[in-house]
């Protein structure tokens, strides 16, 4: 079964650090993007970012770029998203999700297929 | 970043009834775009890829259409597990793939 499996929830005090993993199976991990996405209760999705395992490449979009680490290690099939600096505004789910189709490049007419049970998050003093 | 606008932002329909909802982009898209299902404390589901396909195994009372600029998903026959809250993205413009806000169904 293909499936992604996240760490489990976080509390976390402002200016903290914090690594979240997803751990993927069931498939060529190497082969498939995974990307980050971030979900504030109650509100829509925002995209963070990409990784491709094949070559450990990242993107990040604007809003995210600088405010998190996205990562990969291929041998334990497990992706990770990292933040050296927690603020109140990172508070949220997080989930790991595998673009539909193989390859490299994100852009095109495939979606994410294959969702984590996402991570909840709470930054708090 | 482009922007993608759904509306309406919430609707209530009965079971069997015929459901769409629309999704718009701040620019022309071509036909990236997809359609998500989400109920509370869960993950967001894939339904529809590239405007109008069909994902794996979602039922065949779901169908899209659109491309450029203006999209719309439809349900027909609607379904009490249908309820929750659906999402468009546009998968056109790296590196952020934005999300629409969202439209919430809710079954009556």
């Amino acid at each position: 079964e293909v499936q992604l499996v996240q760490s489990g929830a976080e509390v976390k005090k402002p200016g903290e650090s914090l690594r979240i993993s997803c751990k993927a199976s069931g498939y060529l991990f190497n082969s498939y993007i995974i990307a980050w996405v971030r979900q504030v209760p109650g509100k829509g999705l925002e995209w963070m970012g990409t990784v491709f395992p094949g070559d450990s490449t990242t993107t990040y979009s604007q809003s995210f770029q600088g405010q998190v680490t996205i990562s990969v290690d291929k041998a334990v099939t497990t992706a990770y998203l990292q933040w050296s600096n927690l603020g109140a505004s990172d508070s949220g789910i997080y989930y790991c999700a595998r673009r539909s189709l193989p390859g490299s490049t994100f852009r095109g007419r495939y979606g994410l297929d294959v969702w984590g049970q996402g991570t909840t998050v709470t930054v708090s003093s | 970043d482009i922007q993608m606008t759904q509306f309406p932002a919430s609707l209530s329909a009965s079971v069997g009834d015929r459901v769409s909802i629309s999704c718009r982009a701040s620019q022309t898209i071509s036909s990236y775009l997809n359609w998500y299902h989400q109920k509370p404390g869960k993950a967001p589901k894939l339904l529809i890829r590239a405007a109008s396909s069909l994902h794996t195994g979602v039922p065949s009372r779901f169908s899209g259409s659109g491309s450029g600029t203006e999209f719309t998903l439809t349900i027909n026959g609607l379904q009490p597990e249908d309820s929750g809250t659906y999402f468009c993205q546009q998968t056109y413009s790296d590196p952020s793939y934005t999300f629409g806000q969202g439209t919430k169904l809710e079954i009556k």
